[in-house]
């Protein structure tokens, strides 16, 4: 089945720095990436996802870029501001069937120091 | 739209008791799960439902048990609680499999 690295665990970064996290997949039949932020007690929720029909998508200040090939995809923050602190969770899902469910990696937890 | 919604917030429990966490949504979602999370484990599949009379078993079954009467409604049954399900408990709903999910507010189990 498929499995999901993630990568660092924690990542502290100033105020107005960029910050990426990184994700690597197993299984090349995963076409949907999705990313969740979830702050302290609250639960996950959707920032961002990508398809595998295509490269990079971004809104804002968030980015996520997908290399099939090496099958990897990453979050990219920028301008990081304290409320972007939180844990962001990466996923992989081969769209349907019963490998159509979401994989989640460990986590992320995103310090923004002010 | 109240989205996805789950009772209890809260629930403190005894070895080898029984009790079932709700889940409801109001979206029409066909896809609903459950996840549990547990610290520098991410979340991880406990069972699914690809729509209502049809669940399926996940990363980590043993121990529970769901049923899928209705579109609407997705409880997961602890048959007898052990310490090692103490976790945090969130239920998903999507329009369909491989899709944005849509996650509840969880509830806090501990069971001593």
């Amino acid at each position: 089945g498929e499995n999901v690295e993630q990568h660092p665990s924690t990542l502290s970064v100033q105020e107005g720095d960029s910050a990426v996290i990184k994700c690597t997949y197993s299984d090349s039949a995963s076409n949907y990436f999705p990313w969740y932020k979830q702050e302290l007690g609250k639960r996950p929720q959707l920032i961002i996802d990508i398809r595998s029909n295509v490269g990079e998508k971004k809104d804002q200040r968030i980015a996520v870029t997908l290399n099939k090939t090496a099958k990897h995809f990453s979050l990219h923050i920028t301008e990081t501001q304290p409320e972007d602190s939180a844990v962001y969770f990466c996923a992989a899902s081969m769209g349907g069937g019963s490998q159509g469910n979401l994989i989640f990696g460990k986590g992320t937890k995103l310090s923004v120091k002010p | 739209n109240a989205g996805v919604t789950q009772t209890p917030k809260f629930q403190v429990l005894k070895t080898g008791q029984s009790m079932t966490l709700q889940c409801a949504q109001d979206m029409n979602h066909e896809y609903m799960s459950w996840y549990r999370q547990d610290p520098g484990m991410g979340l991880r599949l406990i069972h699914y439902s690809v729509g209502a009379g049809i669940t399926d078993q996940g990363e980590v079954p043993n121990g529970y048990n769901v049923s899928r009467s209705t579109t609407e409604d997705f409880p997961l049954r602890l048959l007898s609680a052990a310490p090692s399900q103490t976790s945090v408990y969130f239920c998903a709903s999507s329009p369909r499999q491989g899709h944005e999910q849509y996650f509840g507010p969880g509830t806090r189990l501990t069971v001593t």
